[in-house]
Order: structure tokens, then sequence, then C-alpha cells
């Protein structure tokens, strides 16, 4: 594709469910981050992968949170047990490499946790 | 870890004027970001920058490493270009991925 898609747009859950978020990044592009945003915050860092391996996942909050990137393509977000506290935009943004490092970035997904 | 500040934090202009806004940082880095968010949460890369300036249509973005400082510059502004401009710089020299957001300056340009 042109873009960063990334899926649902939103999703609204009940606290203590599973969801799963898709990032599907520039085609070529090695490095893919995700990201967190908060209401009226900038954006955490969460995870980055470097093709299929995630480099650093340093900026997970908790073990809750997960993430795939099993082809070094599209990339899952995963949530258990989601909590009220997981509400944002996650925002996933890819880059040609980590040297390059300009990122272009997806649409968002905006999940409510209710 | 590096500290960005931007400013202004709100501009409002009439269309057709030159809007400037600042970013400064606090550790060296390789690289600046500069990007533009949209109302409902897109975010848009607009420049990456590591010396000098880029320009890109009306956009215009500059970068002092000396002064740890850049500017972004939109010349004949529009209603179009409302929206938040955000800068971010990475964590360190060697973390070009862990981007360190500034808190952005919300543009308002009126017809």
């Amino acid at each position: 594709g042109a873009g960063v898609s990334q899926t649902p747009s939103n999703k609204v859950t009940e606290k203590g469910k599973y969801v799963e978020l898709r990032c599907d990044p520039i085609s070529g592009h090695t490095a893919l981050y995700w990201y967190r945003q908060s209401l009226g915050q900038g954006p955490e860092f969460l995870i980055y992968f470097q093709g299929t391996g995630a480099a650093d996942d340093s900026g997970l909050p908790n073990d809750r949170f997960f993430a795939v990137r099993p082809e070094g393509s599209v990339s899952t977000l995963k949530i258990q047990r989601t909590e009220r506290g997981d509400s944002a935009v996650y925002l996933c943004a890819s880059s040609l490499n980590r040297v390059t490092g300009e990122q272009y970035f997806g649409p968002g997904t905006r999940l409510t946790v209710t | 870890k590096n500290e960005v500040e931007q400013s202004p934090q709100n501009l409002t202009a009439q269309e057709g004027e030159f809007i400037t806004i600042n970013c400064s940082y606090s550790v060296g880095i390789s690289a600046l970001h500069w990007l533009q968010q949209h109302p409902g949460g897109g975010i848009v890369s607009l420049f990456m920058l590591s010396s000098g300036k880029k320009k890109h249509g009306r956009l215009i973005a500059t970068i002092n490493i000396q002064e740890k400082h850049s500017s972004l510059h939109i010349t004949a502004s529009h209603p179009r270009d409302s929206a938040v401009y955000i800068c971010a710089v990475p964590s360190g020299m060697d973390s070009n991925y862990q981007l360190i957001w500034g808190a952005g300056t919300k543009l308002i340009i009126k017809p």
C-alpha cells in the first residue's frame, strides 16, 4: 500500500477482555514502531522491531502487552486483560531502516476500554 | 534522556501570515523530526533533518545543531494548515527510534 495502515480504526472493549491491534507497514520498511498516545499527551514509545525481532521492548508498560511481527511485515499488538487505563490511541510507524530513521505513521487505532 | 521544549504552545494567526514554531532540545542528536497531527489523531511526518534547512512546499525547517534549536516555518499560511505541530528528537545519539516528543504547538489559521 501507499502508506502505513492500521486496523481497526476504533475498538471498544470491556475491561478484562483481550484485544489485538494490527499494523501493516509500508512495503519494504524493515523497522516498525508502536506508540501509545493518551488524551492530551505526546506519543509514548512502546516497542521497536527490526525485521522479525523486537529490538527494543522497553516501552511496554507491563506483561499484559505483547507484540509480534512473525514475517517481518505486519505486526500485531496484543493486550491481555484490558484495563480502563489502556484506553488511548495506538500508533504504528515504519521506516526504511533504523539508520534512515524517518518514520511514517499510520492513522492509529483508538482503543476504548469500558 | 533528552528534553524537548516547543514554543509557542498555541498560535492563532490570519491567513497569509508567516508562521514560526520553535523547538529546543537538551542532548545531542542524530536528527530531529517535525510532525503534524490533525484533529482525530493522524500523524504525518513533515521533516527529518540533521543539519541546515529543508523545504517542502510552503514548509521550511531549519536546525542549528550547535545551539540545539530548530524552527518550522510556514509561508503564506492557510486555514488547512491548522493542526498541532510536534517536534520530536531521539532520546540519545544511538536511539533514533525512541523519540522524545515536544508538547506540540496548536496552530489555528483564521480565514
